[in-house]
């Protein structure tokens, strides 16, 4: 299904290069957030949107900045990639207060 | 803040056994507890949840278990099949807060 899209879905970048990640949803949530996923750790929060107003940091938001352009529409960029962000990222969004929809997913590896 | 316990890590299980997964929380105001499967290269998707004023909840072949006094849940899949081979994660949401999340448990049903 892609009511939670993300792009691109797989990325390879160098160390220092700046990169966007996009999330866009059909679902009509408020609420939209990052994660990545790293073997072992499970899901950690990046950056959470409860509106095109509101941004708030996770538990891991240093080297990492979002963008609320609209209901549907939050990205993720990498100011200057590091190797050790290499990840699975992922987007969900989740409204009524229940459970996440998630993306994809958006493969990244800086070399 | 919540704090989140998800074991095992890895459960290899044959085709037919059951299987459990158990999750402790931390904080005793969360009410609300989603499971999620991840499959190989695929998004996590809620599969079941329960709220704190249930003691149980199931769904065909998988089931949900809550034990408010003890602060802990658990999945329960009876007569596993290989496709449900896959990372389950927990999550612990208190009201309108974010959820935190379990590390995972990658389930193995060998045939």
């Amino acid at each position: 299904d892609a009511d939670v899209t993300q792009t691109p879905r797989n990325r390879i970048t160098k160390t220092g290069k700046r990169i966007m990640l996009e999330c866009s949803q059909t679902k009509g949530h408020d609420r939209m957030y990052w994660y990545r996923q790293d073997p072992g750790l499970g899901l950690r929060l990046i950056y959470y949107s409860f509106d095109v107003k509101d941004i708030n940091k996770g538990e891991i938001s240093d080297g990492y900045s979002v963008s609320r352009q609209a209901q549907a529409k939050f990205s993720l960029s990498l100011e200057s990639a590091i190797p050790n962000q290499t990840a699975l990222y992922f987007c969900a969004t989740s409204g009524g207060g229940l459970g996440y929809t998630f993306g994809s997913g958006t493969r990244l590896t800086v070399v | 803040g919540e704090n989140v316990e998800q074991h095992p890590s890895t459960l290899s299980v044959q085709e037919g056994d059951s299987a459990v997964i158990k999750c402790t929380y931390s904080d005793s105001a969360s009410n609300y507890f989603p499971w999620y499967k991840q499959e190989l290269g695929k998004r996590p998707q809620l599969i079941i949840d329960i709220r704190s004023n249930v003691g149980e909840k199931k769904d065909q072949r998988i089931a949900v278990t809550l034990n408010k006094t003890a602060k802990h849940f658990s999945l329960h899949i009876t007569e596993t099949q290989p496709e449900d081979s896959a990372v389950y994660f927990c999550a612990a949401k208190r009201g309108s807060y974010i959820p935190t999340f379990g590390r995972g448990t990658s389930l193995i049903v060998h045939p």
